[in-house]
């Protein structure tokens, strides 16, 4: 099975501050990856699909890239509601697996 | 805009068998998604459990495959799970989602926290 690997597991940033998550698959997945925002104590929402396809709604400062195996979430400018868990999933046929997340605190 | 509530028991003895209901209050069951559980456990990420296509196919999460059934219910426009010989480690709050194709999950419940306990 495809394991997805993200990193960093938390960080510390700045208001202001360009934010950049990786999420990294053991096999090639072409472009089914989606990024999900989740805040404490709430359900996740969908940020990107497509690996790079904002979600409608989504602020323009989020932004995602990637393809094959490795895959990146931006937050260009860190923003204090941005405070949360990140978590990358593929897409692509096979079991739906999540990354284990990343933990977006503010400095 | 489709809407999904979890309903179950709060709390499931060791060595029982959870069961969850997920009932789809906005939206068709036999619409061409995939219907499927997402777990939570306490302080942890996300793990994805199973799901099933209105035409009865299902994918299970290997790891959990051999406890897990997802199953359907198109008079109540509704998805279950049954999870058996549970343990402390399967204590989560239990979401429900789905999606389409290839996509990613765009609708959740708002989750049910379930507690294995005696």
């Amino acid at each position: 099975d495809i394991q997805m690997t993200q990193s960093p597991s938390s960080l510390s940033a700045s208001v202001g501050d360009r934010v950049t998550i990786t999420c990294r698959a053991s096999q090639g997945i072409g472009n089914y990856l989606a990024w999900y925002q989740q805040k404490p104590g709430k359900v996740p929402q969908l940020l990107i699909y497509a690996a790079s396809t904002l979600q409608s709604g989504v602020p323009s400062r989020f932004s995602g890239s990637g393809s094959g195996t490795d895959f990146t979430l931006t937050i260009s400018s860190l923003q204090p509601e941005d405070v949360a868990t990140y978590y990358c999933q593929k897409c692509s046929s096979g079991p739906l697996t999540f990354g284990g997340g990343t933990k977006v605190e503010i400095k | 805009q489709v809407q999904l509530q979890e309903s179950g028991p709060g709390v499931v003895k060791p060595s029982g068998t959870l069961s969850l209901t997920c009932v789809v209050s906005v939206g068709s069951i036999s619409s061409s998604s995939w219907w499927s559980w997402v777990r939570q456990p306490p302080g942890k990420g996300l793990e994805w459990i199973g799901e099933i296509f209105p035409s009865g196919n299902t994918h299970y999460n290997p790891s959990l495959s051999s406890r897990v059934t997802v199953s359907l219910d198109r008079s109540k426009n509704q998805f279950s799970l049954k999870l058996t010989s549970v343990t402390a480690a399967d204590t989560a709050v239990y979401y429900c989602a789905t999606r389409s194709g290839f996509d990613p999950f765009d609708y959740w419940g708002q989750g049910t926290l379930v507690i294995v306990s005696s």
